[in-house]
């Protein structure tokens, strides 16, 4: 079973601070890494894809890649309030094009 | 770019009934749609993949005869809720690929909250 795991949270943070969100996958053969924010009762937003191992910066958000740990994670600095959702990672696992997403980890930023 | 649609928003229809859920990419073509369906505090679950012109593939315990998914254009996809009944009740969200992209990103639509009494 390919599975991809994230902490359920809730992650308080502080205005202003960096949130830190990690996600774990078992297929070691995964090349493709997705992080999306999904406000309560929405469906997803894509923030950031990554498919290199390394960092990769948009705006606030940074996406990280350790494929030989198997493990993504993403940074929000200067966390906002608006930036309290639920954050999910998505991978597509060797030999498919679907995606399997964690369960999620809710963020709230404390103003 | 990249903007998905989805009709209707909302639904309440009575349980043995049947309902209709569009899903449009409105800038882009898409070959491959994905219909998920995300229960309250749970994470979405990919019910099916629906290919242009072709048959749509069901994941483990997803009934294709309850769950018909057509997907008759490179714009639109439909998923059919067949016999509705009040364990149907959920939020259905589709998602698309750009067609002939390099990335594998897929673009939400907006969701249907699927009401069954």
């Amino acid at each position: 079973q390919k599975e991809v795991e994230q902490n359920s949270g809730p992650l308080s943070v502080p205005e202003g601070a960096i949130a830190s969100l990690n996600c774990t996958y078992s297929d070691r053969g995964s090349q493709s890494f997705f992080w999306y924010r999904q406000y309560s009762g929405k469906s997803p937003e894509l923030i950031m894809s990554i498919y290199s191992n390394g960092d990769k910066e948009d705006g606030r958000f940074t996406a990280q890649l350790n494929k030989a740990s198997q493990y993504v994670s993403l940074l929000i600095r200067d966390s906002q309030p608006s930036d309290s959702a639920t954050y999910l990672c998505a991978v597509i696992t060797s030999g498919t094009y679907k995606y399997i997403f964690g369960t999620g980890t809710r963020l709230k930023v404390l103003a | 770019g990249a903007v998905v649609s989805q009709h209707p928003s909302r639904v309440i229809c009575k349980s043995g009934t049947s309902v209709k859920i569009e899903c449009r990419s409105l800038d882009f073509q898409a070959t491959t749609m994905f219909w998920y369906r995300q229960f309250p505090k749970q994470s979405l679950m990919l019910m099916a993949t629906s290919n242009e012109g072709s048959k749509a593939t069901y994941e483990q315990g997803v009934e294709k005869d309850k769950f018909l998914i057509n997907h008759a254009s490179l714009t639109l996809s439909t998923l059919t809720v067949t016999s509705a009944h009040p364990e149907d009740s959920s939020f259905y969200i589709c998602s698309a690929r750009v067609s002939g992209g390099v990335s594998y990103e897929q673009y939400f639509g907006p969701g249907t909250r699927l009401t069954v009494t």
